[in-house]
């Protein structure tokens, strides 16, 4: 089984749409996090979230927002989608916060 | 911003030989971590280093907790074709749990 899995593996849509992707891990880890890979593979860290806590990267635009339906999920939903924001996305998840972090295999998003 | 210096940026090498890249940084990390980038692939954890000078390995890879908390470096021996990928040296900071910093990733081509 797939400890930490994404959908869709691949996003092809239009400026101005709103889209989401998807995170389930099944580790039982208590923190999840989204980062974004961009063309030059330089890893950003976008979100970390705990049942307790939601950090965000004060560099991401409001635009971005992750959802928690429960420990196991942690969605990515992006409203307006720019040019910019084309790149791939990755979901991980650790034990605890700043534990070793165990990625999906990522989502690309193409925004035409 | 980014606190983590990765080198070298990409490294081509023949089959068969050593590779060594390294990590530095300015600030303190209490935990070291290398991973392993495959294309169309999430990262991997390789090997996690947690005390300063620990030298650890796995199988034709080994990795070493800098002395002064400050840097890591991690070697690959006898080099071979599916080595190619992207490695990422990530640090966690000294004193704050859910801060995983990643350096830029060293780019290795093996050539047959």
């Amino acid at each position: 089984d797939t400890a930490v899995s994404q959908t869709p593996k691949y996003l092809v849509t239009q400026m101005g749409n709103d889209k989401s992707i998807k995170c389930e891990q099944n580790l039982g880890h208590d923190t999840m996090y989204w980062y974004k890979q961009d063309s030059k593979k330089f890893l950003k860290i976008m979100f970390s979230y705990n049942n307790k806590e939601l950090i965000i990267n004060e560099t991401v635009p409001n635009r971005f927002s992750p959802k928690s339906p429960d420990k196991a999920h942690l969605n990515l939903h992006i409203n307006s989608l720019e040019l910019g924001d084309s790149a791939v996305y990755f979901c991980a998840s650790s034990l605890q916060g700043g534990g070793i972090q165990y990625f999906g295999a990522g989502t690309r998003l193409s925004v035409l | 911003g980014q606190q983590l210096n990765q080198s070298p940026q990409s490294m081509f090498i023949q089959e068969g030989e050593d590779v060594s890249m390294n990590c530095t940084s300015s600030s303190i990390f209490n935990t070291w971590l290398w991973y392993k980038q495959d294309p169309g692939e999430g990262p991997v954890l390789l090997i996690a280093l947690y005390k300063a000078g620990e030298l650890t390995s796995n199988g034709r890879l080994t990795a070493q907790f800098g002395i002064t908390r400050k840097d890591s470096f991690l070697n690959i021996s006898a080099s071979i074709p599916s080595d190619v990928g992207i490695y990422f040296c990530a640090g966690q900071l000294l004193g704050n749990n859910n801060d995983m910093r990643f350096g830029a990733g060293t780019r290795l081509t093996v050539k047959p």
